[in-house]
């Protein structure tokens, strides 16, 4: 079964730190790799979407990595926010009769402290 | 505006009624979805369609129904036969026509309470 595991399931950060929130997958065939930002009650955001070709991706303080080899993506937050503050959700495409199916992680919740 | 519209952003049901939670899009994406969402387990998917008319189960379709009747609408009614309703439910649609057009883009939710 395709899945998409990801850690920490929460995080608890003081205001200005970095922090890298981790994405495993075992999802195929793959397709992309997106994450998503969620805040409580709304839905996801994407903030960045990566190919099997691609390593990094960045979006202002937001860097997406990516090891198509060992299925292992990586979020890096750098000098958090407080409205950082959400769910990040990593999402795998996948190819499936001739269009791609999204495969959805839990999440990790980012809390950030002042 | 382009988008996604959920309605009603709150809904309170009865135990033993069925509910229908209504979503439309007017971004002409042909998939759309529809995830239940609780506490600690991330998205679910409940049902997919990939084209009108058609459509498919996903992980935890037992309990509800759906229809595809338009491109722009893709109603999800909760029965009574969903033993647990009480969730915040998300409506998605993504433009699956090549690999690199896979956003899904969601809607506010809508969040069931059985009372």
């Amino acid at each position: 079964k395709n899945q998409v595991e990801q850690s920490p399931q929460s995080l608890i950060i003081l205001e200005g730190k970095n922090c890298t929130l981790q994405c495993n997958y075992t999802v195929s065939p793959f397709s992309n790799l997106r994450w998503y930002k969620q805040d409580t009650g709304r839905g996801p955001v994407s903030l960045t979407i990566m190919t099997f070709s691609e390593n990094t991706k960045s979006n202002g303080r937001y860097t997406a990595t990516l090891d198509a080899d060992t299925k292992q993506s990586s979020l890096h937050i750098t000098a958090s926010q407080l409205s950082d503050s959400a769910s990040y959700i990593c999402v795998v495409s996948v190819a499936s009769g001739g269009s791609y199916i999204p495969t959805f992680g839990r999440g990790t919740s980012l809390i950030v402290h002042p | 505006d382009g988008g996604i519209t959920q309605s009603p952003k709150y809904l309170f049901r009865k135990e033993g009624q069925n509910v229908t939670l209504s979503c439309e899009q007017n971004l002409n994406h042909d998939a759309m979805y529809w995830y239940r969402q609780d506490p600690g387990q991330g998205l679910r998917l409940i049902y997919y369609s990939q084209i009108v008319n058609d459509f498919q189960k996903g992980d935890i379709a037992e309990g509800y129904s759906v229809s595809r009747e338009k491109k722009e609408s893709f109603p999800l009614t909760v029965t009574s036969a969903q033993k647990n309703p009480t969730a915040f439910y998300l409506c998605a649609t993504l433009d699956s026509s090549t690999f690199m057009n896979t956003e899904a883009f969601f809607g506010q939710g809508t969040r069931l309470t059985v009372v």
